[in-house]
């Protein structure tokens, strides 16, 4: 079936450090939506990749699409203890009438 | 605007009892969906609408049933409570049905069933 995989699960940073979180799927996706969850919180939305080699960036925040459109990543620069949450890819799959599928999430910790 | 809203924010339930989450939103979207959010496990799509009087199955919609008799209404009926469904579940919609808009989330249900 339809996976997103993520990586990692957990990462515990030092508050200026950078941080990077992996999705991959098996097969080529339409597009990949990025999300953060705060602790207790819901999901809350980032960001969206369509095309092929894709790369947007929002402040300190930057995310790619690869070239296959099977993997994206989201790197932070300079950590800050705002950060400190879970990010969520989801991707959508052709043909697929809306359904996004989630990866499992990457935790962060920022440690001040 | 309210958005998506969820209720209720916390219920207990024993096995075997049956239970309804609703949800609601105001944004007029075609599109609607429930996740359940387990440790370790990510969001994993249990039901999903793509308007009214239409729904299919997501990942993992066993021991689920979802009707969608307006646009605005997508409530998840828990027939026979299990432990397993002990789980934070959220609603989610989204103005297009192809998967290429940002889904709106409510603040979710936290259910535990003993």
């Amino acid at each position: 079936g339809q996976q997103v995989m993520q990586i990692p699960q957990y990462q515990h940073v030092q508050e200026g450090e950078d941080f990077t979180t992996y999705c991959n799927s098996s097969t080529t996706l339409s597009n990949i939506q990025w999300y953060k969850q705060r602790p207790g919180g819901h999901p809350v939305f980032l960001i969206q990749l369509v095309k092929s080699g894709e790369v947007k960036k929002q402040k300190r925040l930057t995310f790619q699409f690869g070239e296959a459109k099977k993997n994206s990543s989201l790197h932070i620069t300079a950590t800050q203890t705002t950060d400190v949450g879970t990010y969520f890819c989801a991707g959508g799959f052709s043909g697929n009438t809306g359904k996004l599928i989630f990866g499992q999430g990457t935790t962060l910790q920022v440690k001040p | 605007n309210a958005g998506v809203t969820q209720t209720p924010k916390f219920q207990v339930l024993k096995t075997g009892q049956s239970m309804t989450l609703q949800c609601a939103q105001d944004m007029n979207h075609e599109y609607m969906s429930w996740y359940r959010q387990d440790p370790g496990m990510g969001l994993r799509l249990i039901h999903y609408s793509v308007g009214a009087g239409i729904t299919d199955q997501g990942e993992v919609p066993n021991g689920y049933n979802v009707s969608r008799s307006t646009t605005e209404d997508f409530p998840l009926r828990l027939l026979l409570a299990a432990p397993s469904q002990t789980s934070v579940y959220f609603c989610a919609s989204s103005y297009s049905v192809t998967g290429n808009s940002p889904l709106h989330f409510g603040n979710g249900t936290r259910l535990t069933v003993t």
